[in-house]
């Protein structure tokens, strides 16, 4: 079956990191692009940030650099999404994303994980 | 940054009838990078459309997608109970990528 099955709920307090995972099956690794982008409660989709997995070159959205970062492990088919410095309004459902490109960047989201819920509170 | 807006807010209508939603750009974004998404409550995004007007795999033929330059349109012709959801524009000509904010599409 091809999808992506994200890590499960996170709880954190403010000034922690998060990694959250994104496993993809049914397709081959390398061939997409996996994007990231949060939805906070109630709220519309925000971009994060995007990784080519066959290479490991990244490009995250300016409001998050320095904060996140995206890596790729091509032996599980496996990528992570890594934010630091969390503050409350980080609050969000984070999805992982399959650019449709195929080898390349196209750039519309054809195949979502689950989503992980994140909470950051004291 | 690529602003989009999304009108309207909220969307109110009867099963049969046709949905016509609209998208602005706060600059030009070529209709190859322009795409569609309908989001159910508790689930995670469905790509309706890409390239402004092609249709995403298993879509059907009730939706479709037009438009260039700054304002692009989804229409949804003969609404089904099914349709009934939060649609959001997106683009991805530049970075960042951007969203617009949604258009709750409910039944009358």
């Amino acid at each position: 079956q091809v999808q992506l099955l994200q890590s499960g709920t996170e709880v954190k307090k403010p000034g922690a990191s998060l990694k959250v995972s994104c496993k993809a099956s049914g397709f081959t690794f390398f061939d997409h692009y996996i994007h990231w982008v949060r939805q906070a409660p109630g709220q519309g989709l925000e971009w994060m940030g995007i990784i080519n997995p066959n290479e490991g070159s990244t490009l995250y959205a300016e409001k998050f650099q320095g904060r996140v970062t995206l890596t790729g492990d091509t032996s599980t088919s496996i990528v992570y999404m890594e934010l630091s410095s969390l503050r409350a309004d980080d609050t969000a459902v984070y999805f992982c994303a399959r650019d449709r490109g195929y080898h390349d960047y196209e750039g519309s989201l054809d195949l979502w994980g689950q989503g992980t819920m994140v909470t950051v509170s004291s | 940054e690529t602003v989009l807006t999304q009108s309207p807010g909220t969307l109110s209508l009867s099963p049969g009838e046709r949905a016509t939603l609209s998208c602005r750009a706060s600059q030009t974004v070529s209709s190859t990078f322009v795409a569609w998404y309908q989001q159910k409550p508790g689930q995670a995004p469905r790509l309706l459309i890409y390239g402004a007007s092609n249709r995403a795999t298993g879509i059907p033929a009730r939706f479709s997608g037009s438009g260039s330059g700054t304002d692009f349109t989804l229409t949804v012709n003969g609404l089904e109970p099914e349709d009934f959801a939060v649609y959001y524009c997106q683009q991805y000509g530049s970075s960042p990528i951007t969203f617009g904010q949604g258009t709750r599409l409910e039944i009358k």
